[in-house]
């Protein structure tokens, strides 16, 4: 049973350019989260996912960010036109409805 | 809006040394999670605490939680080098899902 997978596992990325981060969710998981972790901190949640729905986006920021989790395939979480303070590592989960979340191994974003 | 702290952030312990890392939390929770995490690596879940007065034991690690005082503790007997990582606490809110809030992290490092 495959657990959460994200990729790619490191994105380097210019400024302006635009990053796409990719989580497949646990089998029999549909409840996707996103968290963000700046280096030496925390992870602090970005938005809360399930299938063709965003229902907690709470996190995320106004501008640049955008997440889905389409009917078919992994959820995404998208930055345009990103900046050095968007490298960060970032970490998907799943969960069932109710039920302790499962991380993935998380994609580490750096912008030159 | 749920906040959760933990002290200390920082902690060098000797070998064979115990310790007590405390993890506070503003908001009635229905759940709380300790979590360790190596350098580069993602999230690798110890303990679910689920009601007021659970404790948990794992190896040298040991967790309680007391839902009057919001307040859960990670306890280190005898410490070992290998338990050297960063620790974070996470609790469930009241949110009707299974959003997580994480402390700031403690980074324990054990010295021979």
């Amino acid at each position: 049973n495959a657990g959460v997978m994200q990729n790619p596992r490191h994105l380097v990325r210019r400024r302006g350019q635009e990053a796409r981060l990719r989580c497949s969710p646990m089998k029999g998981h549909s409840h996707v989260y996103w968290y963000r972790q700046l280096p030496e901190e925390g992870l602090k949640f970005m938005v809360y996912l399930q299938k063709e729905n965003i229902i907690d986006e709470s996190g995320m920021p106004k501008e640049r960010f955008s997440a889905e989790f389409p009917k078919e395939g992994p959820s995404i979480l998208r930055i345009q036109q990103v900046v050095r303070g968007d490298s960060a590592a970032y970490f998907c989960a799943s969960s069932r409805f109710t039920g302790e979340l499962f991380f993935g191994e998380g994609s580490r974003l750096t912008v030159l | 809006e749920l906040k959760v702290e933990q002290n200390p952030l920082f902690l060098s312990m000797q070998e064979g040394k115990n310790y007590t890392i405390y993890c506070n939390y503003s908001t009635t929770s229905d759940r709380l999670y300790w979590y360790r995490q190596d350098p580069g690596k993602s999230l690798e879940s110890l303990f679910v605490l689920l009601s007021n007065g659970a404790v948990k034991q794992e190896g040298r690690l040991m967790a309680s939680l007391d839902t009057k005082a919001r307040l859960s503790t990670l306890h280190i007997t005898a410490a070992v080098h290998d338990l050297s990582a960063t620790y974070f606490c996470a609790v469930v809110g009241n949110f009707g899902n299974e959003k997580l809030t994480f402390g700031t992290g403690t980074r324990l490092t054990i010295i021979p």
